[in-house]
């Protein structure tokens, strides 16, 4: 099976700018996660969602959103960029199930000038 | 809440010496552990995760980890590393029969393996 797809690999915007990032999970799986990966902060969860509902949100501003197609396919929209948002976006995919492991994308590499 | 203790940021350790990852969680209910490894520029690669049943679990590559309940830890270990090895390794949790299917993270531990 092909693994978790992310477009763009690489992005540069401006302050102020919006972004639209693309995951495209594992054949079957249902379940999209979203993670921010920053030097200071780590790996911080986004949101997850499951048949193209939002389940759970991690503590980001309203700038921050998601959803989610029927084919499972998900995006995240970063609005009003911050230099702070500079960062690798990862997605990942799973089975339903706490038992299910995610498997992760190669990621969206931000950068915010 | 859940949280991850990485309290190593590096572990060195000579080609073909075993090596140890260190990990300690806090979960309120039973915990679901995972281990993964980060490549340079890459997303996370899936090492093994600790559900239920047998304390030591297998997983990819020659790792294995030990799950402790009484010292809520679980250990990443190799009997013999390679320089393949190093990278950036994560431990995580998730509260098992909790709703959250989101992962919590620790900081990571760069391990370098030196010829």
């Amino acid at each position: 099976k092909a693994g978790v797809t992310q477009t763009p690999r690489y992005l540069i915007k401006t302050r102020g700018q919006q972004v639209t990032l693309s995951c495209s999970p594992i054949s079957g799986h249902r379940s999209v996660s979203w993670y921010q990966q920053t030097p200071g902060q780590g790996l911080q969860f986004l949101f997850e969602y499951f048949s193209e509902t939002q389940r759970n949100k991690g503590n980001f501003p309203g700038r921050f959103s998601g959803r989610q197609f029927s084919n499972s396919r998900s995006e995240m929209n970063v609005s009003t960029l911050e230099l702070g948002d500079s960062a690798l976006y990862l997605c990942a995919s799973s089975l339903e199930g706490a038992m299910e492991t995610q498997y992760f994308g190669p990621g969206t590499r931000l950068l915010v000038l | 809440a859940q949280s991850v203790a990485q309290p190593e940021d590096q572990v060195n350790v000579a080609e073909g010496n075993p090596l140890t990852v260190k990990c300690t969680y806090s979960v309120s209910g039973n915990p679901y552990l995972f281990w993964y490894v980060q490549y340079p520029n890459r997303g996370l690669q899936f090492l093994l995760k600790y559900i239920t049943g047998d304390n030591l679990v297998k997983g990819s590559y020659g790792f294995e980890a030990e799950f402790n309940k009484s010292q809520t830890s679980f250990h990443l270990k190799k009997p013999s590393a390679l320089v393949s090895d190093s990278a950036l390794y994560f431990c995580a949790v998730r509260e098992g029969g909790g709703s959250a299917r989101q992962l919590t993270f620790g900081s990571g531990t760069q391990l370098t393996v030196l010829p």
